[in-house]
C-alpha cells in the first residue's frame, strides 16, 4: 500500500540549530515527493518538490530510494520556520495534485 | 480574488443534517481537488475534477458524499445525513494545468457535526 510516514509529531529545536524532519514512504513505482508547510493561520502551501532539486528558505530534501526516505533539512533553524510540515507523495500517474500526506510534524523553533 | 476561496469557513451541523461546502478556484485553473483533514491527521484525497469532469472520486468515504463542478469553475462538496465522523476540515485545491503542476490550497471549511 502507498503510505507516507512522519514519525515525529513534534520537533523542538533552538534557533540556529540544525533541523531534520523525517519522512519515509512506501510506493511501488517512481515516486514524486513533496514537502508542504502550513504557518500559523495560513493555508497549506508547497515548500519544495524533489524533482526541482532546489532549496527554498534554506530547506533542502533529497530523495533516497534505497532507504525510501525524503527527509527535510535546514542547517540553521530560524524562529519563522515554526510551522506544521507535511510530507506528501503523488500517487496519480502524473497527476501531481492527487497526494498522499503524512500525519505532519510540528516544528517549534525556540529563541 | 488572488487565491482559492472556500465558504463557509466554519459550519456546525446537527447529526443528520445536509451540508454544502463551496470552492471558488483561482481563475482559469483547470484542476480541482477536495481533501478531508481530520484533527491531528494529514489531508486525505476525496475527489478530482478536470474542468467539469469528475475524473476520480476514489477517496469519497461513502455515498453520502457528493461533489460537482457543473461549469468547470465553482465546485460544491455536499454531505448528506452528516455523522459525527464527518467532522473535519475540508480543503479545496486547484491547479492551472491538467497534471504536473503546483496546486494551491484554500483555507478550508471547518465542519463540526454535533
Amino acid at each position: 500500500a502507498q503510505r507516507v510516514t512522519q514519525p515525529e509529531k513534534l520537533l523542538s529545536v533552538f534557533k540556529g540549530a540544525p533541523v531534520e524532519l523525517k519522512c519515509n514512504y512506501s510506493y511501488s513505482g517512481s515516486p514524486e515527493l513533496f514537502w508542504y508547510v502550513q504557518y500559523s493561520r495560513q493555508r497549506l502551501q508547497l515548500l519544495l518538490r524533489h524533482i526541482s532539486r532546489e532549496s527554498i528558505k534554506g530547506f533542502t530534501a533529497d530523495l533516497n530510494k534505497g532507504e525510501t526516505s525524503f527527509h527535510l533539512k535546514k542547517p540553521f533553524a530560524q524562529e519563522e520556520d515554526s510551522a506544521m510540515y507535511y510530507c506528501a507523495l503523488s500517487s496519480g500517474s502524473g497527476n501531481t495534485g492527487k497526494l498522499i500526506f503524512g500525519q505532519g510534524t510540528t516544528l517549534q523553533v525556540k529563541p | 480574488g488572488a487565491g482559492v476561496s472556500q465558504s463557509p469557513r466554519y459550519k456546525v451541523a446537527k447529526r443528520g443534517q445536509d451540508v454544502a461546502l463551496r470552492c471558488d478556484p483561482i481563475s482559469g485553473h483547470v484542476s480541482l481537488f477536495w481533501y478531508q483533514q481530520a484533527l491531528g491527521q494529514g489531508p486525505e484525497f476525496l475527489t478530482y475534477f478536470q474542468n467539469e469532469a469528475q475524473l476520480d472520486k476514489s477517496g469519497l468515504p461513502s455515498d453520502r458524499f457528493f461533489a460537482e463542478r457543473p461549469e468547470g469553475s465553482v465546485s460544491t462538496l455536499k454531505i448528506q445525513r452528516t455523522q459525527q465522523e464527518d467532522s473535519a476540515v475540508y480543503l479545496c485545491a486547484t491547479g492551472i494545468g491538467y497534471s504536473g503542476n503546483t496546486i494551491y490550497f484554500g483555507e478550508g471549511s471547518w465542519l463540526t457535526v454535533v
